[in-house]
């Protein structure tokens, strides 16, 4: 069965420095969550989207955006990229709000 | 502010024996509860769920028991094997608010052979 495609899986970049990550979400799936986990911690949410529009917001810096597109993918742009922003990025996504999210493998980010 | 704590961060079990997962939350309007299973590196699967309407869930191996007046939720795994070894984490959502899930801090399984 088709899953939570995330990419790039792994990401290298520098202080400063912009990033953007991309999720594809099961087919027919309208809702996707993008959150962050930092070393040893749990994930935080970030934000969610529902048909295309912004759902919920959590604790996602000014620095990230992200947007819902018209075929239900999602991106994270991430800009002015700090050490403390590496982490693992997952993307879930969901049925409408059926609440039960399916994780993508992830993108590592490393800010160096 | 956690409000969903795992408070045991690792777990060794015998195979073949139970292993019992813990999980506390503080938010009451939480209805709906999740656990997910995490390998390294990968993405969290999802395990089995629970809606408070309900004080047990179980498929296959797994049951998840849910005790609303404690606000404490667990989850059983019998019998216990080697691929079973993994950090589990816990999930709570408060759906008519949105659908934010709030995730513990995680406990690592080792089932030992």
């Amino acid at each position: 069965a088709a899953g939570v495609i995330q990419s790039p899986r792994h990401l290298i970049k520098e202080k400063r420095e912009t990033a953007t990550l991309k999720c594809y979400p099961i087919p027919r799936h309208d809702t996707v969550y993008w959150y962050q986990q930092g070393p040893g911690q749990d994930p935080q949410f970030l934000i969610s989207f529902y048909e295309k529009m912004q759902s919920d917001k959590g604790s996602i810096p000014d620095r990230f955006s992200a947007q819902q597109f018209s075929d239900y993918h999602s991106e994270l742009n991430m800009s002015s990229l700090e050490l403390g922003d590496s982490a693992l990025y997952f993307c879930a996504s969901s049925l409408g709000r059926a609440r039960t999210p399916f994780f993508g493998q992830g993108t590592r980010l490393t800010v160096v | 502010d956690q409000q969903v704590k795992q408070n045991s961060p690792s777990l060794s079990v015998q195979e073949g024996r139970i292993s019992i997962l813990n999980c506390d939350y503080t938010n009451s309007m939480f209805d709906y509860f999740l656990w997910y299973k995490k390998y390294p590196a990968e993405g969290p699967t999802f395990l089995i769920s629970i809606s408070s309407i309900k004080d047990k869930n179980e498929d296959g191996r797994f049951t998840v028991f849910l005790n609303k007046s404690a606000k404490h939720l667990s989850l059983h795994i019998v019998p216990s094997q080697p691929g079973d070894s993994a950090v589990y984490f816990c999930a709570a959502t408060a759906g008519h608010t949105g659908n934010q899930f709030y995730f513990g801090t995680g406990t690592s399984l080792t089932v030992i052979p």
